[in-house]
């Protein structure tokens, strides 16, 4: 079936470091492929999506590109903010959405 | 703020009880999915509906049921609670029933705790 594999936390960095956050995919069909972020107490908001392969999402600094060959889309930012400092969800999309597991990130100054 | 309503946003019950969660969507939007994340299970897809009907079932157990109402709000009801069933659900909406495409902007969630 369907399923996301992203690499698991807690992720600590120093602020402006480099953010890496690993993620894999299984899908029969052409998925879309989104990374969401979820804030202290709030629900999952959409952080940037691909709807098809070497498609690029950025957003707010992050960028992931959607790589068929390695079934892929790992999420980057070049210098983290402490404001940064959430969960991260990778997912895709055939006919129902698919969640990874969360990866937590914590931003120190 | 995303448009997205969830009430409650607390709910304490106890094991055996029946508890509904109520959902309205953003403006505009048709479809409506429920979410139930726990810490051992991760946010898990439970049951999608578009313009009243049941558009795609996920990992939903037989205790729980939804559905969407002519206004497009949607209600979760779980039964015979079990303390596993504590978690935060989750109620995201779109403009389509087309997940692919179509961005899903999430509620706060109501957490429920089963004692």
């Amino acid at each position: 079936g369907n399923s996301v594999t992203q690499m698991e936390g807690p992720v600590t960095l120093s602020e402006e470091a480099f953010l890496t956050i690993n993620c894999t995919y299984t899908a029969t069909g052409y998925p879309s492929l989104f990374w969401y972020v979820q804030y202290p107490g709030e629900g999952l908001q959409l952080l940037l999506k691909a709807t098809k392969a070497d498609d690029k999402g950025s957003n707010k600094g992050f960028e992931a590109t959607y790589r068929k060959e390695t079934t892929s889309f790992h999420l980057e930012k070049g210098s983290v903010q402490v404001s940064d400092s959430a969960v991260y969800f990778c997912a895709l999309s055939v006919n129902d959405m698919r969640f990874g597991a969360g990866t937590r990130l914590t931003v120190k100054p | 703020d995303s448009g997205v309503t969830q009430t409650p946003k607390h709910l304490i019950t106890a094991t055996g009880q029946r508890v509904t969660l109520r959902c309205s969507p953003r403006s505009g939007d048709l479809s409506v999915y429920w979410y139930q994340q726990s810490l051992d299970q991760g946010l898990q897809f439970l049951i999608q509906y578009y313009n009243g009907e049941e558009r795609a079932k996920g990992n939903i157990l037989e205790r729980f049921s939804a559905q969407q109402f002519p206004d497009l709000h949607s209600e979760l009801n779980l039964s015979s609670l079990e303390l596993g069933d504590s978690a935060l659900y989750f109620c995201a909406s779109s403009f389509t029933s087309v997940t692919s495409s179509y961005e899903q902007y999430f509620g706060p969630g109501t957490r429920l705790t089963v004692t």
